[in-house]
């Protein structure tokens, strides 16, 4: 079964502090993992996309790298509109409907 | 495109009564999604279409709950007979079907059964 495990649930950065969230996961093949965001009281709002260990993507002030057992969302000099809950997902090969397996998510707190 | 809508927002219902909740997908996307999501956890599969195919669904989807996509447009999620376990955030997502494509979400509806 595939499991996704992010940490830590919570955390509290000043404005400027950077900091890295952690997405480990297990599953059988891995298709691709997503990163989302996710404000209170909305949808998830998609980020990234990674398919293989070894790439990263950027926007603005996050950066998501790959490795084959996990993937890290950094966050460099964050501001409080980046305070949201971010969820990870793994996709995987051989789930023909192409479902989401979601992690908890980690929730952001930026302080100003 | 505004992208994916869902209606209502919000929705209070009385344990026992049946409930509807309706998705229109992004206009070209094929593929249809449905997940429930509670407090402080990540969103759960609950279904998926492929045009007006409903080709796979979860275990976490119980006899009351069905969905559908009649025309490969706008789907609808129907729970009958609703328990105050039912209590989440329903959201639709609606991704193209080539190839490995990202999924977008909508807003999601809200139910508390009470």
């Amino acid at each position: 079964e595939d499991q996704v495990t992010q940490s830590p649930e919570a955390l509290r950065l000043q404005e400027g502090e950077s900091s890295s969230l952690n997405c480990s996961y297990t599953v059988s093949g891995l298709r691709g993992l997503f990163w989302y965001r996710q404000d209170p009281g909305k949808g998830p709002e998609f980020l990234f996309t990674l398919y293989s260990a070894g790439e990263e993507k950027e926007k603005e002030r996050l950066k998501a790298t790959l490795t084959k057992k996990e993937s890290f969302l950094h966050i460099t000099a964050p501001k409080p509109e980046d305070s949201a809950t971010y969820l990870c997902a793994v996709q995987a090969w051989g789930a023909g409907s192409y479902q989401l397996t979601f992690g908890k998510g980690t929730k952001l707190s930026v302080i100003p | 495109d505004t992208g994916v809508s869902q209606n209502p927002r919000h929705k209070i219902t009385k344990r026992g009564q049946n409930v509807t909740f309706r998705c229109d997908p992004i206009s070209e996307h094929n593929r249809l999604y449905w997940y429930r999501q509670t407090l402080g956890q990540g969103p759960e599969f609950l279904t998926y279409f492929q045009n007006e195919a409903q080709l796979e669904k979860s275990r976490l989807l119980s006899d009351r709950f069905s969905a559908e996509r009649p025309k490969g447009s706008f789907s609808t999620l129907e729970i009958q007979r609703t328990e105050q376990g039912d209590s989440a955030m329903y959201l639709c997502a609606s991704s193209l079907q080539a190839g490995n494509t990202e999924a977008f979400f909508g807003q999601g509806t809200r139910l508390t059964v009470v």
